[in-house]
């Protein structure tokens, strides 16, 4: 238990259909950050959040559409997501020389 | 980030000690090492850091060596829950100040047999 939450643990989802994402820690953490594990391939970075500010854009294309309605919370939001979104996406947070993840959710597009 | 080379898999017996290593011949004189390892179906989880000297925590030693172009993630005694995979990362000291970016590579995979 890592102290960084992630609901849902998994999801299924056609493309044209709207969800979301959450993510929530209480670690007093300023900084969060959502990244993308697709199978085969390394971590990839998405955003990043400082003090509720987005600070880094990875390039990610509009269907992901992430939200820092606070410090302790993080959400991304998908829409219209092609089968090539499929992935486990991760949440973190960070304080220090240390960052914090979530277990992740799996997303699947069909 | 400088780049960081690792086996791609390792195995190790049971209760054994287990060597990790990483190359990073362009690691900067502000870059940390970083090592976080992922077991399966779970997030990553930190492991442990250094800059120069040899660290060492409940989980792991880290064994840099004296030119910082290589170090050594090590295990003591390996367990079946270490079985995971193991990445070595470098972090700027200076970049993205109040946050802290990682760029995963593909790791090594750590197998332990019973």
């Amino acid at each position: 238990e890592t102290g960084v939450t992630q609901t849902p643990r998994h999801l299924v989802m056609g493309m044209t259909n709207k969800k979301s994402l959450k993510c929530e820690q209480h670690l007093g953490h300023n900084a969060m950050y959502w990244y993308k594990q697709s199978a085969k391939k390394p971590l990839e970075l998405m955003f990043v959040y400082n003090f509720k500010e987005q600070t880094e854009n990875n390039s990610v294309p509009s269907r992901f559409s992430p939200e820092c309605p606070n410090s302790s919370h993080l959400f991304l939001h998908l829409h219209t997501l092609q089968p090539e979104d499929s992935a486990l996406y991760l949440c973190a947070s960070s304080r220090g020389q240390e960052a914090f993840f979530g277990q992740g959710t799996r997303l699947t597009v069909v | 980030d400088a780049k960081t080379t690792q086996p791609n898999s390792m195995e190790s017996n049971e209760e054994e000690p287990v060597h990790l290593p990483c190359n990073h011949s362009t690691i900067s004189g502000t870059d940390y090492i970083h090592w976080y390892r992922q077991l399966p179906s779970q997030g990553p989880e930190y492991v442990i850091h250094g800059l120069t000297s040899n660290v060492n925590n409940r989980m792991a030693s880290l064994a840099i060596a004296e030119d910082r172009k290589s170090s050594t993630l090590i295990l003591h005694r390996a367990t079946l829950r270490d079985a995971a995979v193991y990445y070595c990362i470098l972090r700027d000291r200076d970049s993205g100040a109040g946050s802290y970016q990682l760029t995963f590579g593909k790791g090594t995979k750590l197998s332990v047999i019973p």
